[in-house]
């Protein structure tokens, strides 16, 4: 079935940094979402597809390609630290089993 | 809008004790829906989903059921708990025709 692998696993910033996380999957879409979750929060979405506007933080952005995507967070704040997952949509064949990676823990020191 | 609503916010129970979780969905008609657990510090597991009224398939069953009585409702439940049952349960929707997942604000659920 479908594999997500995500990286680095943990990532330590100063406030202003950027950052970049990665997430690698072993069958090629465009239909990657990314969430970031506070502590025992609520998750947020960050992006979708393709064409469609992103929602909640302005300061990240995502490329999808193949199979691959990045999440880049710009000008980091001690509030962007949490977790943050991709998901991938379902494998084609009917099953509707969304697959999540195991997310990078981002903590952003002022 | 839409909005999603998940009850109760937390919850403290017994091992051995029945549970039931709620899931509403407000402003969206004939959502896909999910439920999803999360252990403490760990990644999400889908448990369930759903695509019509009366219509669930289980994804992983961890000893849970889950039914959707209404289009806007979706049940977690058990009869009896264990103490693996812990963790952070997530309601999400999608489109009918997408899979763009919208989770709710989550139950935290501790069993002793």
């Amino acid at each position: 079935g479908q594999q997500v692998q995500q990286s680095p696993a943990s990532l330590v910033l100063q406030e202003g940094e950027n950052a970049e996380l990665q997430c690698s999957f072993s069958i090629s879409t465009n239909q990657v979402q990314w969430f970031y979750q506070r502590p025992g929060g609520r998750l947020i979405g960050l992006s979708y597809i393709p064409g469609m506007k992103p929602t909640g933080k302005q300061t990240s952005s995502t490329v999808t390609k193949g199979r691959h995507s990045s999440l880049t967070i710009s000008s980091s704040q001690t509030t962007d630290s949490g977790t943050y997952f991709c998901v991938l949509p379902p494998n084609q064949g009917g099953s509707a089993k969304l697959i999540f990676g195991e997310g990078t823990k981002l903590t952003v020191s002022s | 809008a839409q909005t999603i609503h998940q009850w109760p916010v937390a919850e403290i129970k017994a091992v051995g004790s029945p549970l039931s979780l709620g899931c509403t969905i407000k402003g969206k008609s004939s959502p896909n829906l999910y439920w999803y657990w999360q252990a403490t510090g760990g990644t999400l597991q889908q448990l369930f989903y759903s695509i019509t009224v009366g219509q669930v398939e289980s994804v992983v069953q961890l000893n849970l059921s889950a039914s959707r009585p209404k289009d806007d409702q979706f049940i977690l439940s058990t009869e009896k708990l264990l103490l693996s049952h812990s963790g952070f349960y997530l309601c999400a929707w999608s489109p009918p025709t997408g899979y763009e997942q919208y989770f709710g604000p989550g139950t935290r659920l501790t069993v002793l």
